[in-house]
């Protein structure tokens, strides 16, 4: 089974600053590589699919990047409402989830 | 609107059964293969299974395999997760998650794209 590892568990950021997020896959996945955004008591929010491709609604200041086993998920100008659970997920086989990175005031 | 809505959670011991289902809205349940994804109480996201358009594939997660059966019902636009020998740890919230694929440059790629709002199973004695 592919695992997921993701850094750091969490990170305190200020409105306004740029946050980079990792996801590192246990073997090779391509593209294969999804983001989600979870705030508490929602269901997660798909963000980014294919490694690097924004979905239909999610802000700009979200983006992607990576192949292989190396991943990141980066939000430029932090607002209020950003500051939630972020999860990346590998579709290659089957699916595997990150452990999550919480983004805290 | 696109939406998922799950039924069927509750309070069930240890070692009971429970089934859950999930209707589909305004969108065709048969063009997509569909997840069960199951959060524990303060914890990350597991998957759990997936079935594709057919029922011809399904995949479980390691922790409810041979426990846990995925099926659907297009006909009825229904997604359903039989849940067998319920441990402590299967105590979660679980979500229906439609899982989108399209050709991407050649390459066919999955994202899970409409989640339902959850539901709660809680397992104890």
């Amino acid at each position: 089974d592919i695992q997921m590892t993701q850094a750091p568990s969490s990170l305190s950021a200020s409105v306004g600053d740029r946050v980079t997020i990792t996801c590192r896959a246990s073997q090779s996945i391509s593209h294969y590589l999804n983001w989600y955004q979870q705030k508490p008591g929602k269901a997660p929010k798909l963000l980014i699919y294919a490694a690097s491709s924004l979905q239909s609604g999610a802000p700009s200041r979200f983006s992607g990047s990576g192949s292989g086993t190396d991943f990141s998920l980066t939000i430029s100008n932090v607002q209020p409402e950003d500051f939630a659970t972020y999860y990346c997920q590998q579709v290659y086989t089957t699916r595997t989830f990150g452990q999550g990175t919480k983004v805290e005031i | 609107e696109v939406q998922l809505v799950e039924s069927g959670g509750g309070l069930v011991q240890p070692g009971g059964s429970l089934r859950l289902s999930c209707v589909a809205s305004d969108f065709s349940l048969n063009s997509y293969t569909m997840d069960w994804v199951r959060q524990a109480p303060g914890k990350g996201l597991e998957w759990v299974s997936y079935i594709d358009t057919t029922s011809s594939n399904k995949y479980y997660a390691d922790s409810v395999k041979g426990r846990f059966t995925i099926s659907r019902d297009n006909a009825r636009n229904s997604l359903y997760l039989q849940m067998d020998g319920l441990r402590d740890d299967d105590t979660a919230v679980y979500y229906c998650v439609r899982d989108f694929g399209m050709v991407i440059n050649d390459y066919y790629y999955y994202r899970l794209d409409v989640w339902g709002q959850g539901t709660t199973v809680t397992v104890s004695s």
